[in-house]
């Protein structure tokens, strides 16, 4: 069964420092990788999507991913975060294989907590 | 996009006792699952809530304690039954697209005594 690896579980920085959250699967095939972010006290949401094309990704509020398919990796990066990207963050991954329904396989998550 | 909208938002009940988390989707949609969010665990898929039929469930999940219904489809509703400690978590609704991305609700946190 497929897997989806995140190695940070809590990763604390300071206001303007850069962000990196690593992210690696265990399908060999065809994918499309997520990442979502949970704000405190809110829903999950989309951050970015990768589904072909150009292997870096740019998201929301500042976001970016780069897929490199011979890493099996889709790790998150910030140039320079804020106290507000203080939330969880989650990588998915859904093979994209033509025998019918695939589920999407999160990671175990990253709490990321900013300080001012 | 979708938007998804679960109640009751958080709820405190008794051992033994049962609980029916609606999900509402503002449009429909084929695809509605129920996940479950542990404190410090990654989301776990519970089950495919299908239109019209029985719901798919994953490993370690069974219909008696997780019963679904989806009678249409832009509503389901989840029931965690016999509830224990363990119980205690977030449940969450949502919905996908053909690309695989996930629309999720608020999650409807729970707490077992």
């Amino acid at each position: 069964a497929q897997s989806v690896s995140q190695h940070n579980h809590h990763v604390i920085l300071s206001e303007a420092a850069s962000l990196e959250l690593g992210c690696n699967y265990s399908y060999g095939g065809t994918v499309n990788l997520f990442w979502y972010v949970q704000y405190p006290g809110q829903h999950l949401q989309l951050l970015l999507k990768y589904f072909s094309g150009d292997p870096l990704v740019k998201g929301i509020k500042g976001f970016e991913a780069e897929f490199i398919k011979s890493k099996f990796s889709f790790n998150l990066r910030k140039p320079s975060v804020q106290w507000s990207d203080t939330a969880e963050y989650f990588c998915a991954v859904i093979p994209m294989n033509s025998g019918g329904y695939q589920k999407v396989t999160f990671g175990t998550g990253t709490k990321l907590q900013v300080i001012p | 996009s979708a938007v998804i909208s679960q109640k009751p938002s958080r709820d405190i009940c008794q051992r033994g006792t049962s609980l029916t988390i609606q999900c509402q989707v503002d449009s429909q949609v084929t695809m509605m699952f129920w996940y479950r969010q542990q404190p410090g665990q990654s989301l776990t898929l519970i089950a495919t809530a299908n239109q019209g039929s029985e719901a798919t469930y994953e490993s370690g999940f069974v219909i008696d304690k997780f019963p679904i219904s989806r009678p249409n489809l832009t509503f389901s509703t989840l029931t965690v039954s016999n509830m224990s400690p363990e119980d205690s978590s977030i449940y969450l609704c949502s919905v996908e697209d053909q690309s695989g991305e996930l629309f999720f609700g608020e999650g409807s946190r729970l707490t077992v005594l």
